[in-house]
């Protein structure tokens, strides 16, 4: 099986940095998914690490370390807008199982 | 337009009543997805397809049934509702494997009274 744990809240003022952490453990592992989801949205795709690293989409990086079952979205000058839930995913070959995400609330 | 539509948005319903809820993609895609989510919770998969003669159940299919029409609509039925399968569902499709990425339709609400 596969589960996996992230904060449920977390909280910060606009222009801060956040970082929200996912560890997991799974049976067959290819890659660590993040997911945005604005209250009443659809969740939206913000990166997906296969490999130990970095990586940097703008103000957005993630944070893969495949030894430690560990990963983390990092969150740089932090807006209003950015006040949303945020879900890691592990994917297998065929599907991608959430973690119960972390609500982000961001204070001006 | 969306590249994944949801049909209904918002339905209410009762105890024992069949339902169906529709997707449609026009993203091109062979595999499709409905995810069920409980308010504070993650999404859990209900039931995948990676093709017209391919359906595999998820975590939690137990009272649900999926058919693919063709490579672009996936629905989902339940067949006799019930008060907790109130929840919000999301169908999503894939351009293949490995690549961590799903695309979302706005999902559908809804009700089991």
């Amino acid at each position: 099986g596969q589960s996996l744990e992230q904060p449920s809240e977390v909280t910060a003022v606009e222009g801060a940095i956040v970082q929200i952490n996912c560890t997991y453990q799974t049976s067959g592992f290819y890659g660590l998914s993040w997911y945005q989801q604005h209250d009443g949205g659809a969740p939206t795709f913000l990166s997906y690490n296969a490999l130990d690293g970095l990586e940097e989409t703008g103000r957005f990086s993630s944070f893969l370390s495949r030894s430690d079952s560990y990963g983390y979205l990092l969150l740089q000058e932090l807006q209003m807008k950015d006040s949303a839930s945020y879900f890691c995913a592990v994917g297998g070959y065929s599907t991608l199982t959430f973690g119960k995400g972390t609500m982000l609330l961001v204070s001006p | 337009d969306a590249d994944v539509t949801q049909t209904p948005r918002n339905r209410i319903t009762k105890t024992g009543k069949r339902i169906m809820l529709e997707c449609s993609q026009t993203k091109g895609h062979d595999r499709m997805y409905w995810y069920r989510q409980d308010p504070g919770l993650g999404l859990q998969l209900i039931y995948y397809s990676f093709d017209v003669k391919d359906i595999n159940k998820g975590e939690i299919s137990d009272g649900y049934s999926v058919s693919r029409q063709a490579q672009a609509k996936f629905s989902l039925s339940l067949e006799s509702a019930i008060p907790n399968q109130t929840a919000f569902y999301f169908c999503a499709t894939s351009g293949g494997p490995n690549t961590g990425e799903l695309f979302f339709g706005e999902g559908s609400r809804l009700t089991v009274l």
